[in-house]
């Protein structure tokens, strides 16, 4: 049984760039949720997606997007890169039932991302 | 508002002291409540769930509803708990996407 990989470990970006963070979810798992984790701070949560398309959003503008696909791998997506942008990206995989996660989630070791 | 509130960043602690790592949560009805821990170099993981009630490395936490507190504790402290400890909710109201909101985290040190 393979854990939840992403990429890439670390990433540097400039100011208005766009940026596609990837993450491979554990075998058997059909959500991905991703996470923007500030320096200092808890893990925000900013969407989930269950079935390839999106199932639930967090306080994050538009222009985070995501993508599921039928292997249950997942894409984050930032347009017009900000410097606040900075921050680990965590993305979590989970087995739902019935359109809900069972909240046994498991992490994968995330994207640093910096914008500079 | 959702909010999980971990007042204390920093808990030093030394070995074989008890442990109390504080966690008060604000949500309007049916909360999920759980902690995660992330040890030096590894990757998020759970540590325990309130439904579960159970003990996880020595670790007990209960939900207090009447004081909205899901404090987690250890009666003996070990090196090896030395980590970043996060306090999390999710609800279990209909429509809920299972969206985890965490605490701002608590470092814990256990000394020699």
């Amino acid at each position: 049984e393979t854990g939840v990989t992403q990429s890439p470990t670390h990433l540097i970006k400039t100011r208005g760039q766009q940026v596609t963070l990837r993450c491979s979810s554990q075998s058997g798992h059909n959500t991905v949720s991703w996470y923007q984790q500030a320096l200092g701070q808890g893990p925000q949560f900013i969407f989930q997606y269950y079935r390839e398309e999106e199932n639930g959003r967090g306080n994050f503008p538009p222009r985070f997007s995501g993508l599921q696909f039928p292997n249950y791998s997942s894409e984050l997506n930032v347009n017009a890169l900000e410097l606040d942008d900075s921050a680990l990206y965590l993305c979590a995989s989970s087995l739902a039932q019935g359109g809900r996660a069972n909240y046994g989630y498991t992490f994968g070791s995330g994207t640093r991302l910096t914008v500079v | 508002a959702q909010r999980v509130t971990q007042p204390e960043k920093l808990l030093s602690v030394f070995k074989g002291a008890p442990v109390e790592l504080k966690c008060n949560y604000s949500y309007s009805g049916s909360p999920e409540l759980f902690w995660y821990v992330q040890y030096s170099r590894q990757r998020l993981q759970l540590l325990l769930r309130h439904i579960s009630r159970e003990s996880i490395k020595g670790f007990t936490a209960d939900l207090n509803k009447g004081e909205t507190s899901f404090h987690l504790k250890k009666p003996f402290a070990q090196e090896e708990d030395s980590a970043m400890y996060y306090c999390a909710l999710s609800g279990l109201s209909s429509g809920n996407t299972g969206k985890l909101i965490f605490g701002q985290g608590t470092t814990l040190q256990v000394k020699p």
